[in-house]
């Protein structure tokens, strides 16, 4: 069974320039997540998603943030303009429900320079 | 504020050892509870969880992790640590009311010596 997928890797950008990030969750997840992890940090939540319906969204800095989730399958969520801040890993996840436990995808690295 | 705290930054322990990592956590109700890990440059991975039942919990690669409800603990372990073990290793807590949002903890680096 293929995990979460998630593209790119890695990528650089300099700052106010836009990046976007896509997620494909494992099949049959009806939930998803995008998580922000800093170096040494634990994963934070940016949104979450119930099929199509982002259900929580209050983490997502929505001024140069966001997402879609259209189909309720794949997931992209970007940022236009980036920030030296936003330099982070960002994880996508993926569960059956909301009460299993999350797998999670690589992450895509963000350097903005 | 809900919250999930893991004491120690680091654990080192020598292989062949037992380990610990321990978590306690804030968060009212019955919450469900959840180890990961993590290797470099690679995504959390599921470990273990306790939802309800027997206080301890057993996962992969021969983890296991004992809940305390009065002590509000939920600490990983294993009886014989291998060099292969060292990571990083959060816990989790999934409330069962309000918003249900995973609270993850900030992170335990296991080093185990050889």
């Amino acid at each position: 069974e293929a995990g979460v997928v998630q593209s790119p890797r890695y990528k650089i950008i300099e700052k106010k320039q836009p990046v976007a990030f896509w997620c494909n969750p494992i099949s049959g997840h009806n939930t998803l997540y995008w998580y922000l992890q800093n170096l040494g940090q634990g994963p934070e939540l940016l949104i979450r998603y119930e099929n199509e319906e982002a259900v929580d969204d209050s983490q997502l800095p929505k001024d140069r943030f966001s997402a879609e989730r259209l189909k309720g399958v794949d997931s992209t969520l970007k940022i236009q303009p980036a920030e030296l801040g936003d330099s982070a890993v960002y994880l996508c996840a993926s569960s059956l429900g909301t009460t299993g436990e999350l797998f999670f995808g690589e992450g895509s690295r963000l350097t903005v320079l | 504020a809900q919250s999930v705290a893991q004491p120690e930054d680091q654990v080192n322990v020598a292989e062949g050892n037992p380990l610990t990592v321990k978590c306690t956590y804030s968060v009212s109700g019955n919450p469900y509870l959840f180890w990961y890990v993590q290797y470099p440059n690679r995504g959390l991975q599921f470990l273990l969880k306790y939802i309800t039942g027997d206080n301890l919990v057993k996962g992969s690669y021969g983890f296991e992790a004992e809940f305390n409800k009065s002590q509000t603990s939920f600490h990983l372990k294993k009886p014989s640590a291998l060099v292969s073990d060292s990571a990083l290793y959060f816990c989790a807590v999934r409330p069962t009311s309000g918003t249900y949002k995973y609270i993850f903890g900030t992170g335990t680096r296991l080093k185990v010596l050889a």
